[in-house]
């Protein structure tokens, strides 16, 4: 299991405050993910970076900032702005392989942070 | 952007029969489809995958099938066993960018 790290596994925060998750690789990987996993929803991408110093907004990235300062590290921020913070998060990276016939996108998952926010 | 449904959402077998799970995308250019497992409290991790150039892949008891024209692609699992309960999602992916299924919860009963 390893290669990708979460920390810590378990934050707990008061309304109001920001907080930092912090996401680690150690696979040499270009592109890094953060998703947002709700019960009965499914995956839903907050941020990907798919190079150093370059990020993209995913689906629901109201609320949240990301940098991607070095390679191996992609911090995501829950904001205060975040109006329904409480969930499981999960970083992933991949290597993003594209040769005809050979593509692979698969994307490697860390162990995730359950933030709860009251 | 992409859109993938997932279906169905929760599937009960018994033990030794076989379980399919279906899912549909909406964006032609999406180009590679994998399948990941998430067992209760640990990360999902890919299964099996298929790129668009191909129409079925199987590894031992997992198969997936991809029809591009329909843009619908499904994991098939025969001889199920217990541990093979977990969630199951599928995933279209276009140039790194992946897009979700809600997942299907599988529950193998012995």
């Amino acid at each position: 299991d390893g290669g990708i790290t979460q920390s810590p596994k378990y934050l707990f925060r008061k309304e109001g405050q920001n907080v930092t998750l912090s996401c680690e690789q150690n696979l040499n990987h270009d592109a890094m993910y953060w998703y947002r996993q709700d019960p009965g929803q499914g995956l839903r991408l907050i941020y990907y970076s798919q190079i150093v110093n370059d990020f993209q907004k995913g689906d629901i990235a109201e609320g949240y900032s990301v940098s991607r300062e070095k390679k191996e590290s992609f911090p995501l921020t829950v904001t205060s702005a975040q109006k329904n913070p409480t969930a499981f998060y999960l970083c992933a990276s991949s290597i993003d392989y594209y040769e005809p016939g050979q593509t692979t996108y698969e994307q490697y998952f860390g162990p995730g942070t359950r933030l709860t926010v009251t | 952007g992409e859109n993938v449904e997932q279906h169905p959402s929760t599937l009960s077998v018994q033990e030794g029969d076989s379980a399919v799970i279906k899912c549909t995308y909406s964006d032609s250019a999406s180009n590679y489809f994998p399948w990941y497992k998430q067992e209760l409290g640990k990360r999902p991790q890919l299964i099996i995958d298929i790129r668009s150039n191909v129409g079925e892949k199987k590894d031992q008891r997992i198969a997936v099938t991809l029809n591009k024209t329909a843009k619908h692609f499904s994991l098939h699992i025969t001889e199920t066993q217990p541990e093979d309960s977990a969630v199951y999602f599928c995933a279209a992916s276009k140039r790194s960018k992946s897009t979700f299924g809600d997942g299907t919860t599988l529950t193998v009963k012995p």
